[in-house]
């Protein structure tokens, strides 16, 4: 199976202050990875995933073949980034898993 | 547009009992999935469909069943619930099986099982 590890289930920041949310993959051949975030009393939805390497509310995550990573990081974190933040292998019969979140608090 | 709907969005049963959790898309997706998220566990898979008439088990299946008659719902029947079933459970589609599609998730359903 195609997992994914988030190490960090809180992580906190000041407002400002660069934030980044580490997220490892177990896996070979090439991954296609996603960030999921879930903001307080709204539905989860899809972040940004590997493929399209967008940039989406100032986050970005680069894949990392040679530390099997995909970070999740931002330069200035915001209080609205506060949020539970999912790493996720692709759907399938193999990836039955996402990581186990990591809660984002930004303080003010 | 409704995107992925779930009733009830919440539920208390007795242990034992059985009900059903509905999920409805109208975006005529392919792919249809439930997931359970429990604390400290993230969110784990526990049946998927790639298309009407097609399903098959996630990594936690048991005491659960579902089918998918329609393109359109997917329902999560508990067949004879048990306090290890509390959880938020949540449905989720996406346009394709392809592994690359992104997920449109439901509001989830919050069920406490006593």
């Amino acid at each position: 199976a195609q997992r994914v590890t988030q190490p960090e289930k809180l992580l906190s920041v000041f407002k400002g202050a660069p934030v980044e949310l580490k997220c490892n993959y177990s896996y070979s051949g090439s991954p296609e990875l996603f960030w999921y975030v879930q903001y307080s009393r709204q539905r989860l939805q899809l972040l940004l995933r590997h493929i399209s390497r967008e940039s989406i509310k100032g986050f970005t995550a680069d894949l990392n073949k040679g530390e099997t990573s995909f970070h999740l990081k931002k330069p200035f974190a915001q209080e609205e980034d506060s949020a539970m933040y999912y790493c996720a292998p692709p759907k399938g019969a193999n990836n039955l898993f996402f990581g186990t979140g990591t809660r984002l608090t930004v303080i003010p | 547009n409704a995107g992925v709907t779930q009733t009830p969005k919440f539920q208390v049963l007795k242990t034992g009992q059985s009900m059903t959790l509905q999920c409805a898309q109208d975006m005529n997706h392919e792919y249809m999935s439930w997931y359970r998220q429990d604390p400290g566990m993230g969110l784990r898979l526990i049946h998927y469909s790639v298309g009407a008439g097609i399903t098959d088990q996630g990594e936690v299946p048991n005491g659960y069943n579902v089918s998918r008659s329609t393109t359109e719902d997917f329902p999560l029947r508990l067949l004879s619930a048990a306090p290890s079933q509390t959880s938020v459970y949540f449905c989720a589609s996406s346009r394709t099986r392809s592994t690359n599609e992104k997920l449109f998730f439901g509001s989830g359903t919050q069920l406490s099982v006593l």
